[in-house]
């Protein structure tokens, strides 16, 4: 696509619930990473892939997170048992490759609030 | 602790002026790069200076970068309304080939009318 699609771009969940945030890169980007961004603060990483591989995953915070890509193209973030410190913006990004000259496109984020 | 740190945390100025935002950060890189970010969303690429790379200019853009010092700096002349953003700069870090970026704090600019 034209850029990098996010969806939903609101969710309210309960406490204890399930999430699954979707990001759809663009087309031909082979790096997706994905970070969080609680108000007001700078980004924090949480995984990076190339293809369907993920290399870097040291940033998901605990093991209710994970992150999944399916064909070189969409990536779906999960938390599980959703707690109120995980109310966030989650923001995708892509890049035409794993090599930071490229840059990263970002999608307009999820907002999660955790209730 | 965060690769970058951007100084000041919040500035505001009049239209017209020049803002300028710093960053520092701690190891050696490959690139610096700076976003900006509207209304807390999706942020937009703005510019990116290699490490052998001392200045360099984009419109109203101008980013700066000492090595030695382990610092940048962004300048945006003629300031408009319209730049009032939170603006971020990245790092990646010298040794990795897996384009992670490290993200600043953010220096948050309003320009007032």
């Amino acid at each position: 696509g034209a850029g990098v699609s996010q969806s939903p771009s609101n969710k309210v969940t309960e406490k204890g619930k399930d999430v699954e945030l979707r990001c759809d890169p663009i087309s031909g980007h082979t790096a997706l990473y994905w970070y969080r961004q609680s108000l007001g603060q700078g980004l924090e990483f949480l995984i990076y892939f190339q293809g369907n591989s993920a290399p870097d995953k040291s940033g998901l915070p605990s093991d209710r997170f994970s992150a999944e890509r399916t064909g070189g193209s969409v990536s779906t973030l999960t938390i599980q048992r959703t707690q109120q410190e995980d109310s966030a913006v989650y923001l995708c990004a892509s890049s035409f490759s794993g090599h930071s000259s490229y840059g990263y496109t970002f999608g307009s984020g999820t907002r999660l609030t955790v209730v | 602790s965060q690769q970058g740190e951007e100084d000041p945390q919040a500035l505001s100025i009049q239209e017209g002026e020049n803002a300028t935002m710093n960053c520092s950060y701690k190891t050696s890189i490959n690139n610096l790069q700076w976003y900006r970010q509207n209304s807390g969303r999706g942020l937009v690429h703005l510019i990116l200076i290699r490490s052998n790379e001392r200045e360099k200019h984009s419109g109203r853009l101008r980013v700066t970068l000492d090595t030695s010092k382990k610092s940048s700096s962004l300048l945006i002349t003629a300031s408009r309304a319209a730049d009032t953003a939170s603006y971020f700069c990245a790092t990646d870090k010298g040794s990795s080939n897996t384009g992670k970026l490290i993200f600043g704090q953010g220096t948050t600019l309003q320009v007032k009318p």
